[in-house]
C-alpha cells in the first residue's frame, strides 16, 4: 500500500530566507509525486509533480521539488519565501498506473512566513 | 477558478436535515472524487468515480449518498448528519488517459456545519 509522511505539522521562516517542508513515500512500484497547497477555506491548487525524468521538478510560484528515490523523498523548496506563500502543503503519492487513479495525501505541513 | 465548481461554498444543516452538495466540471475529465477534509486530520477519502461508475467507497456512513449522473456531476447527498460531519468537503477530478495521469484539480470545497 501507498503511503506518504509529511514529518513537520508546521515550519517556520523569515521573509527572504530558503524554505523546505519535507516528504518521504513508501510505494511498490514507481511514485507519481505531487504537491498541492491549501488557502484558507480553498481547495488544494496544483504546485508541481515528478512523474519521471528529471529529479529536479519546478512548479508553480518559484517553488521546486527534488525527487530522491534513495532516500524515498520529494521535499518542495523555495529560494526564497514570501509572506504569500503562507499556507497549508500537502505531498501526495499515486503508486503505478496498475494501484489506479487514487492519490494518497500526507497530512499536510502548515507554512509560516514571516515578515 | 480552477474549473471545478462546487456548491454552496457554505452549507448550515440540522441533524434532521437532507440536503445535497453539487460539483461540476468542464474540463474533460472522467474521474470525479469526494474528500473530506476535518481540523487536524488527514485528507480522508470518500468515495471515487470513474467513467460514471462507483469504484471506491471508503467505508463511508450510510447517510452520506453520492451520486453521479453523468461525468461532468457529481453530488453528495446529507442526510441525518451528526455534529462530527461537520467539515470542509472537497470534490475533485482527474482525466484517465492512456500513457500519463496529471493528478487531481480541486474545487473550493463546501464548508458543511451540522447543528
Amino acid at each position: 500500500a501507498q503511503s506518504v509522511a509529511q514529518p513537520e505539522d508546521q515550519v517556520n521562516v523569515a521573509e527572504g530566507n530558503p524554505l523546505t517542508v519535507k516528504c518521504t513515500y513508501s510505494v511498490s512500484g514507481n511514485p507519481y509525486l505531487f504537491w498541492y497547497v491549501q488557502y484558507p477555506n480553498r481547495g488544494l491548487q496544483f504546485l508541481l509533480k515528478y512523474i519521471t525524468g528529471d529529479n529536479l521538478v519546478k512548479g508553480s510560484y518559484g517553488f521546486e521539488a527534488e525527487f530522491n528515490k534513495s532516500q524515498t523523498s520529494f521535499h518542495l523548496k523555495k529560494p526564497s519565501a514570501l509572506v504569500s506563500d503562507s499556507a497549508l502543503y500537502f505531498c501526495a503519492v499515486r503508486d503505478s498506473p496498475e494501484a489506479g487513479n487514487m492519490l494518497t495525501f500526507g497530512g499536510g505541513t502548515r507554512l509560516m512566513v514571516k515578515p | 477558478e480552477t474549473g471545478v465548481t462546487q456548491t454552496p461554498r457554505h452549507l448550515v444543516m440540522g441533524m434532521t436535515n437532507k440536503k445535497s452538495l453539487k460539483c461540476e466540471q468542464h474540463l474533460g475529465h472522467n474521474a470525479m472524487y469526494w474528500y473530506k477534509q476535518s481540523a487536524k486530520k488527514p485528507l480522508e477519502l470518500m468515495f471515487v468515480y470513474n467513467f460514471k461508475e462507483q469504484t471506491e467507497n471508503n467505508s463511508v456512513p450510510s447517510r452520506f449518498s453520492p451520486e453521479c449522473p453523468n461525468s461532468s456531476h457529481l453530488f453528495l447527498h446529507l442526510h441525518t448528519l451528526q455534529p462530527e460531519d461537520s467539515a470542509l468537503y472537497l470534490c475533485a477530478s482527474s482525466l484517465l488517459r492512456t500513457g500519463g495521469w496529471d493528478g487531481y484539480t480541486f474545487g473550493s470545497g463546501t464548508r458543511l456545519t451540522v447543528v
